[in-house]
């Protein structure tokens, strides 16, 4: 059961310029996580933003959340050649110690 | 720094062949989690544990089944492999019972033929 939907599903972007990606889901959350993904590798958690909160940075990250509309965005800003990767959403509920994941947007940043 | 070691990158298999996929965490971490990704589908929860010996089915168990006799073990185990069980196999874990960060391996390409 698949909670969020990322948008785009593929960005290319020039390097310096900033990438926004949009996270939506379907039900009430306890917070939303994105993840990072390089190519054939793992995933690595990049920031969490608790359903309390509106926005939160880190470093070039910014991170939205409008719990009315149940979405998100991850603005990544002056991108670099190496910020090419998959980008996850994740949502946790309440009580659940699971997250669920979304189909991921692939950011391409051209030199 | 916190580590998820899972002990393949790459296996080749064959049909009806059984397949250990093992995975080992270094934080005693709580929650162990095993995930397939497939492009198109994103990651799909397969299994997860919450304690030594306890274990919850995902969103698609069906073919595999999960061992932890160990807190910082966690194994996947397809009893008889089939081809549509090629994917990438991922590996997590988290502190607590709280859907917090998730640390993931590195992944294990599996190739059924």
């Amino acid at each position: 059961s698949q909670q969020g939907e990322e948008d785009p599903q593929a960005l290319s972007i020039q390097e310096g310029e900033n990438a926004t990606m949009n996270c939506s889901y379907k039900t009430s959350i306890n917070n939303l996580q994105w993840y990072r993904q390089n190519s054939g590798r793992g995933l690595v958690h990049l920031i969490l933003i608790r359903s309390n909160e509106r926005e939160k940075h880190s470093g070039r990250l910014r991170v939205t959340l409008d719990t009315s509309k149940k979405s998100s965005s991850l603005l990544i800003t002056a991108s670099r050649a190496a910020d090419t990767a998959s980008y996850f959403c994740a949502t946790g509920r309440q009580g659940a110690q699971k997250l669920v994941f979304g189909q991921g947007t692939r950011l391409t940043i051209n030199p | 720094d916190v580590k998820v070691t899972q002990s393949s990158r790459y296996l080749v298999k064959r049909t009806g062949e059984k397949v250990f996929l093992e995975c080992v965490q270094d934080m005693d971490h709580e929650n162990m989690f095993w995930y397939r990704q497939d492009p198109g589908l994103g990651l799909r929860l397969i299994y997860f544990s919450y304690d030594v010996k306890m274990k919850e089915k995902g969103d698609i168990p069906e073919g595999y089944s999960v061992s932890r006799e160990k807190k910082e073990r966690f194994s996947l185990i397809l009893e008889s492999a089939s081809t549509n069980q090629t994917s990438m196999y991922l590996c997590a874990s988290s502190l607590d019972r709280s859907a917090g960060e998730l640390f993931f391996g590195e992944g294990s390409r599996l190739t059924v033929l």
